[in-house]
């Protein structure tokens, strides 16, 4: 069983539509929660970290931390086709430099 | 500001040969991590540098070594290349060990093996 498992999807959604993105871990001793966007053909880039449990809100990106049920989640309110790209959890334990991701998912946004 | 460079952008190489992959990290920053991010998948932790020293490595082979200069350049080196070995490779640099919250990622090399 992979440490972090996440929907590969494709997930196509028309503009406008808010969107969830899941991931699920198995390691309680998960400590940051970070969500990565990457355009294809480009690094990851990260959109928000969360530490601990618990929501963050930036603009139209919102995350979402639940250790007792270890699932974070991101939505994206009003999705845009710029937001098309690969959305990549990823987790730390302590900040100490190793990042685990999970597969990723493929998003599209319909104009 | 320059961000994370990695150079070359795209490589081929026959298997068996070996390779050697630069990444120079963002302006400010001395530490250096490497990830492998297969098609379709996730990238994987190969191994973090920090003061010229390898810190941590994820399950990666001996095939896989690196390098930090003086001027936090890092060099990431395969030897007896595999297929297997065809992905992006990824640099990510970030000021001090930890701070993975704060950490960049360049837009990587796409190694093909043939």
């Amino acid at each position: 069983q992979k440490e972090v498992e996440q929907d590969p999807g494709p997930l196509s959604v028309p503009e406008g539509a808010i969107v969830s993105l899941n991931c699920t871990y198995s390691n309680s001793a998960f400590q940051y929660f970070m969500w990565y966007r990457q355009y294809s053909r480009k690094g990851p880039e990260l959109l928000m970290y969360t530490y601990s449990s618990g929501n963050k809100e930036d603009g139209r990106f919102t995350a979402q931390v639940d250790k007792s049920s270890k699932y974070i989640s991101l939505f994206i309110r009003d999705s845009q086709p710029s937001d098309s790209a690969t959305y990549l959890c990823a987790m730390d334990y302590n900040q100490g430099g190793k990042l685990i991701f999970g597969q990723g998912t493929e998003l599209s946004v319909k104009p | 500001d320059a961000g994370v460079t990695q150079s070359p952008t795209h490589l081929i190489k026959t298997r068996g040969q070996q390779v050697t992959l630069r990444c120079s990290p963002k302006s400010g920053h001395d530490t250096v991590s490497w990830y492998q991010q297969a098609l379709g998948q996730g990238p994987q932790f190969i191994f973090q540098y920090y003061e010229e020293e390898e810190r941590q490595r994820g399950n990666f082979p001996d095939r896989f070594s690196g390098h930090q200069f003086p001027n936090y350049s890092s060099e990431l080196n395969v030897n007896a290349l595999l297929l297997g070995d065809s992905a992006l490779y990824l640099c990510a640099s970030s000021l001090g060990q930890g701070r993975t919250t704060e950490a960049f990622f360049g837009q990587g090399t796409r190694l093909t093996v043939v």
